[in-house]
């Protein structure tokens, strides 16, 4: 199994700035993943953070927006650039073994841009 | 695009009783897994069943899988309080590879009444 701690818990931010979200695991492992969960909606995938090179973005979602940094296999961070009130969601780190296998979660970001 | 659909949307049942939720899925899986969520936190894994299994077992938990209907239940016996949480189900194609990713539905809210 594998730990995450993920910071902040929250923020509340002003329009037009970035946030930089960490997730720190504390073993090893593969395969890092961002998501964002709208309120009572379902996860999103933002992005697969890639250990020493950039990272694969899914549709909807791009580098200059949502940068994501993987300088090693147990910590990652996602920003969120130049927020809007539409930013405002909880982001998820979360990480596993790959091969569609189980993952772990942190305990999320939730982000209120005014 | 969401693979998963979770039925019902909700739930409430009273403390003691059984509390039954179905997910229906559109494509091959390699394996299907059940997460909960409680208020404001990250998902936990609950259970994992892959493509050739039917029931799996784990403590008051029991999920079944019938990949003729592509659809797949999940069982809290003797439900607690404690209980109340979302349910999420998510898949794996077919196809597994080590940057697989999981597709999450949209969730059930359970609600369990002391």
């Amino acid at each position: 199994s594998a730990v995450i701690s993920q910071k902040p818990s929250r923020d509340i931010c002003q329009r037009g700035t970035s946030l930089t979200i960490q997730c720190q695991v504390d073993s090893q492992v593969t395969m890092m993943f961002w998501y964002r969960q709208q309120p009572g909606q379902s996860l999103t995938l933002i992005a697969t953070a890639n250990q020493g090179s950039e990272a694969t973005y899914e549709s909807g979602f791009v580098i200059d927006k949502f940068p994501i940094s993987r300088p090693n296999l147990t910590f990652s961070t996602l920003t969120v650039s130049n927020m809007s009130p539409e930013d405002s969601s909880i982001y998820l780190c979360s990480a596993g073994p790959g091969g569609g296998e189980k993952l772990f979660f942190g305990s999320g970001t939730q982000l209120s841009v005014l | 695009s969401q693979q998963g659909e979770e039925d019902p949307q909700a739930l409430s049942i009273q403390e003691g009783e059984n509390a039954t939720m179905n997910c229906s899925y559109k494509t091959s899986i390699n394996n299907l897994q059940w997460y909960r969520q409680n208020s404001g936190r990250g998902l936990v894994h609950l259970i994992l069943i892959r493509s050739n299994e039917r029931e799996k077992h784990s403590g008051r938990l029991r999920v079944t899988l019938d990949t003729s209907k592509k659809s797949s239940s999940l069982l809290i016996t003797a439900s607690r309080a404690a209980d109340t949480a979302s349910y999420f189900c998510a898949t794996v194609p077919f196809y597994t590879g080590a940057n697989s990713k999981l597709t999450f539905g949209k969730g059930i809210t359970l609600s369990v009444r002391p």
